[in-house]
């Protein structure tokens, strides 16, 4: 069964700081890959996604992820946080096949300091 | 569109008590779940399904039940409560990759379960 690690559990960062989110999956097969983020008293929302094709993909408010297969992660990059990313981030994954089920990491809290 | 509706926002209920939490979907996904979401866990999958008629187990599914009877409508059973299942629950669905999946979840606003 796939799982998913996110060794971050609290980041601080000031605005203007660039921004990496760690995480790791753990399956051998294919897999589709996803961030997502929750504001503060509000659902989850898709960030971005990883299917297959160019590794390096660029989602939503200038979040970027990059999909190391050798080494099991997809790592969430930001060059500059805005106090307006606070929020949750959720890594998670699911079996590339037609009818799989999606996991999803711990978490990670980021606060940005104004 | 109202996207992915749950209902109730908010329940309390005591130690043995049973009770449904209601999802519905108006986007004809195949794909829908439940997660629990717990501070400091993550969201965890509880159970899942991919299409009426079809459910499956997820992390932690002991001590709720699913069905899915039609497409739109995947509701949540707890049939005896207990304090460890006091939560955030959130219903998601999403198009399986038979119907052209764009791999997004689309969430519901959320159910917060107390259970005394």
């Amino acid at each position: 069964a796939q799982s998913v690690s996110q060794h971050n559990h609290h980041v601080i960062l000031s605005e203007a700081a660039s921004l990496e989110l760690g995480c790791n999956y753990s399956y051998g097969g294919t897999v589709n890959l996803f961030w997502y983020v929750q504001y503060p008293g509000q659902h989850l929302q898709l960030l971005l996604k990883y299917f297959s094709g160019d590794p390096l993909v660029k989602g939503i408010k200038g979040f970027e992820a990059e999909f190391i297969k050798s080494k099991f992660s997809f790592n969430l990059r930001k060059p500059s946080v805005q106090w307006s990313d606070t929020a949750e981030y959720f890594c998670a994954v699911s079996r590339y096949s037609s009818a799989s089920k999606i996991i999803f990491g711990s978490g990670t809290r980021l606060s940005i300091r104004p | 569109n109202a996207g992915v509706t749950q209902t109730p926002k908010f329940q309390v209920l005591k130690t043995g008590q049973s009770m449904t939490l209601q999802c519905a979907q108006d986007m004809n996904h195949e794909y829908m779940s439940w997660y629990r979401q717990d501070p400091g866990m993550g969201l965890r999958l509880i159970h899942y399904s991919v299409g009426a008629g079809i459910t499956d187990q997820g992390e932690v599914p002991n001590g709720y039940n699913v069905s899915r009877s039609t497409t739109e409508d995947f509701p949540l059973r707890l049939l005896s409560a207990a304090p460890s299942q006091t939560s955030v629950y959130f219903c998601a669905s999403s198009y399986t990759a038979r119907q052209g999946n764009t791999g997004e979840l689309f969430f519901g606003e959320g159910s917060r379960l107390t259970v005394l």
